[in-house]
């Protein structure tokens, strides 16, 4: 079976430090992968998608960067973090083009100080 | 105009009570409906998968869509504490590499 794979859980970091998320997803080969972040009312928003090693798509213009080094690795990262970085940060991954659904990670909250 | 509308709630009912929670959609396109539900401090998890009109039912929960009116629902029936979640309705249309929408979620308390 398939699992999704997000760390760590918890994160504190002071304005301007450099941040760095991974995602894994074991038991698939080439999966959709997608970075969310959810703010307390607003919903879950796309920040980045990818359909393979190396191909990153960006959905909104941020201080975020994504990368693929591995078919079934995402990492999320930060060169200098922003107050506004703050919120709960979701991996998530679907077969092909995701009709039917995404598998969500755990999330990570993260809290920029 | 946002492509899927949900009313955040909260909604709030006695446990055992049948429970509705709706979303409207602007994009004829969609084509695949989906419910998730999500626990406070957790990832969404999939709870219900409907392609184009018509119900599905899986137990307690019925997913509806009716595509003329673009409305889609999700009813609890028998509602218990450990319902208690916020419920996000999703949805995608069927061609090309087009990403889930995502509704913006109702948060449901159940109270016994």
């Amino acid at each position: 079976s398939q699992t999704i794979h997000q760390w760590p859980a918890t994160l504190v970091q002071p304005v301007g430090s450099p941040l760095s998320l991974e995602c894994t997803v074991e038991g698939t080969s080439n999966p959709n992968l997608y970075w969310y972040r959810q703010a307390a009312g607003r919903g879950l928003q796309l920040l980045f998608y990818s359909v393979g090693i190396g191909q990153i798509s960006s959905e909104v213009p941020q201080n975020l960067s994504a990368s693929r080094p591995q078919d079934r690795q995402f990492i999320l990262s930060s060169k200098k973090l922003l107050l506004s970085d703050s919120g709960f940060y979701l991996c998530a991954w679907s077969r092909d083009r995701g009709s039917h659904g995404y598998t969500f990670g755990s999330g990570t909250r993260l809290t920029v100080v | 105009q946002k492509e899927v509308e949900q009313d955040p709630g909260p909604l709030s009912v006695p446990e055992g009570a049948i429970v509705s929670l709706n979303c409207t959609y602007s994009n004829s396109a969609f084509q695949y409906f989906m419910w998730y539900r999500q626990y406070s401090r957790k990832g969404p998890e999939l709870l219900m998968y409907t392609y184009s009109s018509g119900n599905k039912e899986d137990g307690r929960f019925t997913a509806q869509v009716d595509k003329s009116s673009k409305y889609i629902s999700l009813f609890i029936r028998d509602s218990q504490p450990s319902d208690s979640a916020t419920y996000l309705c999703a949805m995608k249309s069927a061609t090309g590499f087009q990403k889930l929408v995502f509704g913006t979620g109702t948060r449901l308390l159940v109270s016994p």
